[in-house]
């Protein structure tokens, strides 16, 4: 069965320092895509940055990029130059990518990480 | 603007009472899906449809009900049977195929007492 792993509940990190964010996944698919999504107090889930399972270089997006080592299956999230707005909750997704079967897209979500940027 | 929009944001029913959650979406996208999320846990699927009248069960589907009667519409409803329904309920939408990301809605927190 298909599972992302967040082992850190909650994480401190000081103002205009770097941050990784844990996760490792588990699947049997060859092809898979793998999200990270921000959620802060007011609820809404804002995306981040994604990795397909067959790209070869680690997704970049501004501020974040993502350490992607697929045979440790695990893609890691780095804030780099942390800010006061990145105070949030942090969910690492996987989603299948499976060719020529029925693929429902769904996200299966971690547990999420906390991240609270100290000024 | 293109988005999601879920109404209300904050819902209160007594025990007992049937309640139906909005999510509407002007992006023109196929797919469609509702999560639930209990404090401080992750996103679970309720229920998801790829495509108009059709819908299918997600891991935790049982107590709710949808419908899928238009592309821009799938409301979610929560039943009487539904044992735990106090919880945040986001709705998410994507073009389908499994190759883009989903855009989630504002989310709608539903107290049950």
């Amino acid at each position: 069965a298909q599972k992302i792993t967040q082992t850190q509940p909650g994480m401190f990190v000081q103002e205009k320092e770097a941050v990784t964010l844990d996760c490792t996944y588990d699947t049997s698919d060859q092809s898979y895509g793998l999200f990270w999504y921000k959620q802060p107090s007011s609820g809404e889930m804002i995306f981040l940055i994604y990795q397909g399972s067959y790209d070869e270089q680690n997704a970049t997006e501004g501020r974040y990029s993502l350490n992607f080592q697929k045979a440790r299956k695990s893609a890691n999230l780095v804030i780099s130059a942390s800010q006061l707005g990145d105070s949030a909750m942090y969910f690492c997704a996987m989603r299948e990518r499976s060719i020529g079967s029925s693929n429902t897209g769904k996200l299966i979500f971690g547990q999420g990480t906390t991240l609270q940027v100290k000024p | 603007d293109g988005g999601i929009t879920q109404s209300p944001k904050y819902l209160f029913r007594k025990e007992g009472q049937n309640v139906t959650l909005s999510c509407e979406q002007n992006l023109n996208h196929d797919a469609m899906y509702w999560y639930r999320q209990d404090p401080g846990q992750g996103l679970r699927l309720i229920y998801y449809s790829q495509i108009v009248n059709d819908f299918q069960k997600g891991d935790i589907a049982e107590g709710y009900s949808v419908s899928r009667e238009k592309k821009e519409s799938f409301p979610l409803t929560v039943t009487s049977a539904q044992k735990n329904p106090t919880a945040f309920y986001l709705c998410a939408s994507d073009g389908g195929q499994g190759e883009y990301e989903q855009y989630f809605g504002p989310g709608t927190r539903l107290t049950v007492t």
